[in-house]
C-alpha cells in the first residue's frame, strides 16, 4: 500500500526559506506530487518530480530521493500570499489515482 | 479555455437526505476523479471515471455512487447521508494520455449535513 507523512503545521517569516518535508512508501512508485492550497480552496498544481534531484520553478524548488523515499519543497523568499496548505501526493494504482498526505500548513508571519 | 467547473459551490443537506455534486472537466480532458477533503486532512480518493465507467474506487461505501456522461462531465451521488460526509468534495480531470496525468481540480463543493 500507499504511506504518505507530512509535518502537520510549520511557521515561518516573511522573506525567509522554509523547507517542508514528504516521506512516503508505495509499492510502486511513479513519480511525486506537491499541491498547494488556500483555504476553502482547490489544490493547485507546482511541481512533479519523478527522478531524483533538485527542480526549481521561480520561487519554489523540489527535490526527490527514490532510495530514500523522500522529497521536500523549498520555498525562498517567502511572502504573505504562500501561507497555505502544501500537500504531498503520489500516484497510486493503475488508474494513477493520487494519494494524499494530510498536508502541511504553512503559516507566513510578518 | 475554462478550467474544471463544480456546482454548486455549497450545500446544506441533513441526515439522510441524498445529494448530487456535479463536475465539467477541463476542455481536452477525459478522465474524472473524485475526492473528499474533510477539515484538516488531504483530500482522500472516491472513484475515477473514464469512458463512462468506473474504474477505480477507494474505501468508501456504496451510498457513494457516480456517473460520467458522454460529454465527460460526471455527477457524484451520495445516499442516507450521514453527518461524517460533511466535507469538501473535489473533482479533479485529466487526459488519459498524458504522459504523468497531472490532475487539475476544480473548486469543489462543500457540503455540509445538519
Amino acid at each position: 500500500g500507499q504511506n504518505i507523512d507530512q509535518p502537520t503545521e510549520m511557521t515561518a517569516t516573511e522573506g525567509a526559506i522554509v523547507q517542508i518535508n514528504c516521506t512516503y512508501q508505495t509499492s510502486g512508485f511513479n513519480g511525486l506530487f506537491w499541491y498547494q492550497q488556500h483555504a476553502g480552496e482547490a489544490p493547485t498544481f507546482l511541481s512533479y518530480n519523478v527522478l531524483d534531484g533538485l527542480e526549481e520553478k521561480g520561487r519554489f524548488s523540489s527535490f526527490l530521493s527514490r532510495s530514500k523515499g523522500y522529497s521536500y519543497l523549498l520555498l525562498k523568499e517567502l511572502q504573505m500570499k504562500d501561507s497555505a496548505s502544501y500537500l504531498c501526493a503520489v500516484p497510486g494504482g493503475a488508474t494513477n489515482k493520487l494519494i494524499f498526505g494530510t498536508g502541511t500548513l504553512l503559516a507566513v508571519q510578518p | 479555455d475554462a478550467g474544471v467547473t463544480q456546482s454548486p459551490t455549497h450545500l446544506i443537506k441533513t441526515r439522510g437526505q441524498q445529494v448530487t455534486l456535479r463536475c465539467s472537466p477541463k476542455s481536452g480532458h477525459d478522465t474524472v476523479s473524485w475526492y473528499q477533503q474533510a477539515l484538516g486532512q488531504g483530500p482522500q480518493f472516491i472513484f475515477q471515471y473514464y469512458e463512462e465507467e468506473e474504474r477505480q474506487r477507494g474505501n468508501f461505501p456504496d451510498r457513494f455512487s457516480g456517473h460520467q456522461f458522454p460529454n465527460y462531465s460526471s455527477e457524484l451521488n451520495v445516499n442516507a447521508l450521514l453527518l461524517g460526509d460533511s466535507a469538501l468534495y473535489l473533482c479533479a480531470s485529466s487526459f488519459q494520455g498524458a504522459g504523468y496525468n497531472e490532475q487539475f481540480f476544480g473548486p469543489g463543493t462543500r457540503l455540509t449535513v445538519l
